[in-house]
């Protein structure tokens, strides 16, 4: 097991443009967690799977954030329309059901030209 | 909603000196997790110790120990014997149910 994989690690875009980042949990973890980090600051919780439902989501995420986890195996995270404000880390992390730790993924740098 | 406060932004020691990072927290639960993680100069976060709030007993890790007293809200985190390789970003975070909180963080940086 390699622990929680993400992908691109970093990503630049320019403005208006639409991006999608993938996280690739620990194989027997059923719940996987996105959070965006700004710089300086602590993880911000964006958006929460249980398999392949989402069960909670943050007002943080607005309509331009859409998450999905297909299969209940991998997520992808999408920005449509990015704003400059978008730049920051987003970072996934995955947790099984028997413990109440997440372990995270190195996390995706987003900045927005 | 819970809250979780780091009150130092950064900190220093010298290298094999003890150092305490302090976090308050803010909740009307009765039971709940605490954790510390660690996040390197552009590397990933990883756990460094967690306590279940139910538990009387402090959590300890080799040199990582925490000091937890549920009547004040407090979870103080002690490094002993600090290494070149603590130096890093720690986050306190606060876990219940699928509710998960982080601190803004403390920079430490230990000195050679």
């Amino acid at each position: 097991d390699t622990g929680v994989s993400q992908d691109p690690r970093h990503k630049i875009t320019k403005r208006g443009q639409n991006v999608t980042f993938r996280c690739d949990p620990i194989s027997e973890h059923n719940r996987l967690y996105w959070y965006r980090q700004t710089l300086g600051q602590g993880p911000e919780f964006l958006t929460y799977f249980q398999n392949e439902a989402q069960l909670e989501k943050s007002r943080l995420l607005s309509d331009r954030f859409s998450a999905e986890r297909p299969k209940g195996s991998f997520s992808t995270l999408e920005i449509q329309r990015t704003e400059q404000g978008d730049s920051a880390m987003y970072l996934c992390a995955s947790r099984d059901l028997h413990t109440d730790t997440q372990y995270f993924g190195p996390g995706t740098r987003l900045t927005v030209l | 909603a819970q809250t979780v406060t780091q009150s130092q932004p950064e900190m220093s020691v010298q290298e094999a000196e003890t150092v305490t990072l302090s976090c308050t927290y803010d909740t009307s639960e009765n039971n709940y997790y605490l954790f510390w993680y660690k996040q390197p100069p552009s590397r990933q976060m990883i756990l460094v110790i967690r306590q279940e709030a139910y538990k009387q007993q402090n959590a300890t890790e080799n040199r990582f120990s925490v000091n937890f007293q549920k009547a004040a809200k407090s979870f103080s985190l002690k490094i002993s014997d600090s290494q070149l390789g603590d130096t890093a970003m720690y986050f306190c975070a606060f876990m219940r149910g699928q509710n998960f909180v982080f601190g803004p963080g403390t920079r430490l940086s230990v000195l050679p």
